[in-house]
């Protein structure tokens, strides 16, 4: 059974970066044949995915365009687990946020971290 | 990017009831069309993947999923009081992979 465990920072302040941790037991984020993805939710955007990093011969990411610039998503073979880490936040990234493992099918999501609310103030 | 339009934003239905969400994307995305149940507190849990596949351990006697190019159907055949939640369908055609904005299930 694959469960995601993610870290808790809860308060970030305007300009810094928000780190967040994601550890995956039950599969590796080396595994070819998932990606490893954070998405988030507000009353305002909605759920709004933001990017992901996955393993296919070498490590690849992908971003969403409205947070491009400023997010980074690392994998840590070490410890199996993936980090977030979105910087210049502004009151407009509060949000709660979701590690998530899509399958390489139908792309779709299957486990999900527990979320963490993150607050920007 | 490609748009998901949900409908109903909200649904109002007893137990027992049959319920039907839609979800239509702005362009085509073939069957790369997942549904999920979210409820207040939890994280998202997979029901429908790939249109009409259903996810391990969703109870086949309920749920169900159809359509295929833009036009897709997520019905619950009779509603049981854990399936009071929000629905959203997402595409996963293309980055960034939308959400609708989701249909609130409530009891009536």
């Amino acid at each position: 059974q694959v469960q995601l465990q993610q870290s808790s920072p809860g308060l970030v302040k305007p300009s810094q970066t928000l780190s967040l941790t994601c550890a995956i037991s039950g599969d590796s984020v080396s595994s070819n044949s998932v990606a490893w993805n954070w998405i988030r939710q507000s009353p305002s955007r909605g759920l709004e995915w933001l990017g992901r990093t996955y393993y296919r011969s070498k490590w690849s990411n992908d971003y969403a365009v409205s947070v491009k610039s400023r997010i980074t998503i690392n994998p840590d073979t070490s410890k199996n687990q993936f980090s977030l880490h979105l910087n210049s936040v502004t009151p407009e990234d509060t949000a709660v946020y979701y590690c998530a493992r899509s399958n390489w099918g139908f792309l779709h999501f299957d486990y999900w971290g527990q979320g963490t609310l993150v607050t920007v103030s | 990017d490609i748009q998901m339009t949900q409908s109903p934003s909200s649904l109002s239905a007893s137990v027992g009831d049959r319920v039907t969400i839609t979800c239509r994307a702005s362009q085509t995305i073939n069957n790369y069309l997942n549904w999920y149940q979210h409820k207040a507190g939890k994280a998202p849990k997979l029901l429908i993947y790939g249109a009409s596949n259903l996810q391990s351990g969703v109870p086949s006697t309920r749920f169900s999923g159809s359509g295929s190019g833009t036009d897709f159907t997520l019905t619950i055949s009779s509603l049981q009081p854990e399936d009071y939640a929000t629905y959203y369908c997402q595409e996963t055609y293309s980055t960034p992979y939308t959400f609708g904005q989701g249909t609130k299930l409530e009891i009536k």
